[in-house]
């Protein structure tokens, strides 16, 4: 089974700090992605990565950076966390698109990050 | 971008009961996924399907990818089955990204 895993489930940090969560997966998948979800927006994606060192900006990149230097491993920062970023915080992963199905995105767990 | 409407936005329904969900999209796809979200948050995988008919215990899907929408049946519900209900869709070549509809939440009382 793929596994995708996420730092931490719940996190709370302040105004200003500069914030890590870190994703990953042991499927050797070529494709991670970011999504924030919040009450009544659905899921949105914020960046994603195609390959190692590569990524691309999603629908709302705005106020955050990411990191991939290992194919397992998918960081998201957020420089200076702000109040507007406090959502639900979900890490997937995928094959890719060579070949049918392999696009099948897997999920982690997600953190519920708060920022006071 | 491509829209994706997903109907009803809410459904209560009694133990053991059936129900359709349904997902509209806007073009063309490559790639449709529903998931359920569990109370904890946890993204399941139901279906991958772009186009046909799929089963899956009492779960079944179908796409009709010519008229732009799909359809999740759940018979006999059951109270785990409650959650949100999203329907995910990848367009045309190029990147592998999904987007994703508002979600449907289904509350199943005993």
């Amino acid at each position: 089974d793929v596994k995708v895993t996420q730092s931490s489930r719940y996190l709370v940090k302040r105004t200003g700090e500069k914030v890590f969560l870190e994703c990953v997966q042991d499927m050797d998948h070529e494709n991670m992605f970011w999504y924030r979800q919040d009450p009544g927006l659905g899921l949105r994606l914020i960046y994603f990565s195609y390959d190692v060192k590569m990524k691309e900006k999603g629908d709302i990149p705005e106020g955050y950076s990411v990191s991939r230097e290992k194919k397992e491993r998918f960081s998201l920062i957020l420089e200076s966390a702000s109040t507007n970023q406090t959502s639900m915080y979900l890490c997937a992963s995928s094959f890719g698109v060579r070949l049918a199905g392999a696009d099948t995105q897997y999920f982690g767990p997600g953190t519920r990050l708060t920022v006071l | 971008g491509i829209q994706v409407e997903q109907s009803p936005p809410d459904l209560i329904l009694q133990e053991g009961a059936n129900s359709t969900l349904r997902c509209n999209f806007s073009d063309s796809v490559n790639n449709l996924q529903w998931f359920h979200q569990n109370p904890w948050g946890q993204l399941i995988n139901l279906f991958y399907i772009p186009s046909g008919t799929k089963q899956n215990g009492r779960l079944s899907a179908t796409t009709v990818a010519t008229e732009r929408y799909s359809l999740l049946y759940i018979s006999s519900s059951q109270t785990t089955d409650s959650g949100v209900y999203f329907c995910a869709v990848r367009r045309g070549s190029g990147y592998s990204t999904l987007t994703f509809g508002k979600g449907t939440m289904l509350l199943v009382s005993p």
